[in-house]
């Protein structure tokens, strides 16, 4: 079955910019059928919507994010990626990659998440 | 766009049904059938429990369903175990420059 991973380095200074990858396992990226996404959840708190792509390279981000936030798409790879700059410690939390319908939108399969923490 | 409100949490004994609201507006529940639902538990990824306002995936209990009254979303959880200890959260599609919102979150506490 399709599964997703995130990787990246769990430890980024403040003002750098973070990078993680989300390797699509069990099917393909180009399928058309979904948008991938990227979701945050800091420490005991809610889940926030980054942004997402689809086969096309199309690109939705949220308002709040926009200015620092890249995702692209790497389908040779099957993988997807993301770029947030101008980091601070808000920016501490579990970050997720997600694949929604595009049809719909509900977010069907989740990678495990990985914790990437903003200090100095 | 801002998140859906949900109780901060809700607790109920084994074998009683709990229900979860979820409240946002026309712009979002109120104005698409989009709404999802995601169980958590702890250290964990979310898990999608609904979708469509009263959809299940394959695999997933039908102790868990979903409803919609107006701009107010629900997830009621019947026969009570101690795993639907988690925390829950719902999703919106909004059809604005952020197509998805999350709820506030809620924690079900099994008594």
């Amino acid at each position: 079955q399709v599964q997703l991973q995130e990787s990246g380095p769990g430890l980024v200074k403040p003002s750098q910019t973070l990078s993680l990858t989300c390797l699509v396992s069990g099917g393909s990226i180009s399928s058309g059928h979904y948008y991938w996404s990227w979701i945050r959840q800091p420490a005991g708190k809610g889940l926030e919507y980054i942004g997402r792509i689809y086969t096309s390279g199309s690109t939705n981000y949220n308002p709040s994010l926009k200015s620092r936030v890249t995702i692209s798409l790497d389908t040779s790879k099957n993988q997807f990626s993301l770029k947030l700059g101008s980091l601070t410690a808000a920016d501490t939390g579990v970050y997720y990659c997600a694949r929604s319908p595009i049809y719909s939108g509900e977010f069907d399969l989740w990678g495990q998440g990985t914790l990437v923490t903003v200090s100095s | 766009q801002s998140a859906l409100t949900q109780p901060a949490s809700v607790s109920g004994s084994p074998g009683q049904s709990i229900s979860i609201s979820c409240t946002g507006s026309n712009s979002d529940v109120g104005g698409y059938i989009y709404v999802s639902w995601y169980q958590q538990h702890p250290g964990k990824a979310p898990k999608l429990l609904i979708y469509d306002v009263t959809k299940r995936p394959s695999g997933v209990s039908d102790r868990f369903s979903g409803s919609t009254s107006g701009n107010t979303a629900s997830l009621t959880i019947s026969g009570l175990q101690a795993g639907d200890e988690a925390d829950y959260f719902c999703s919106s599609y909004t059809g604005s420059s952020t197509p998805q919102v999350f709820g506030t979150g809620t924690k079900v506490t099994v008594l």
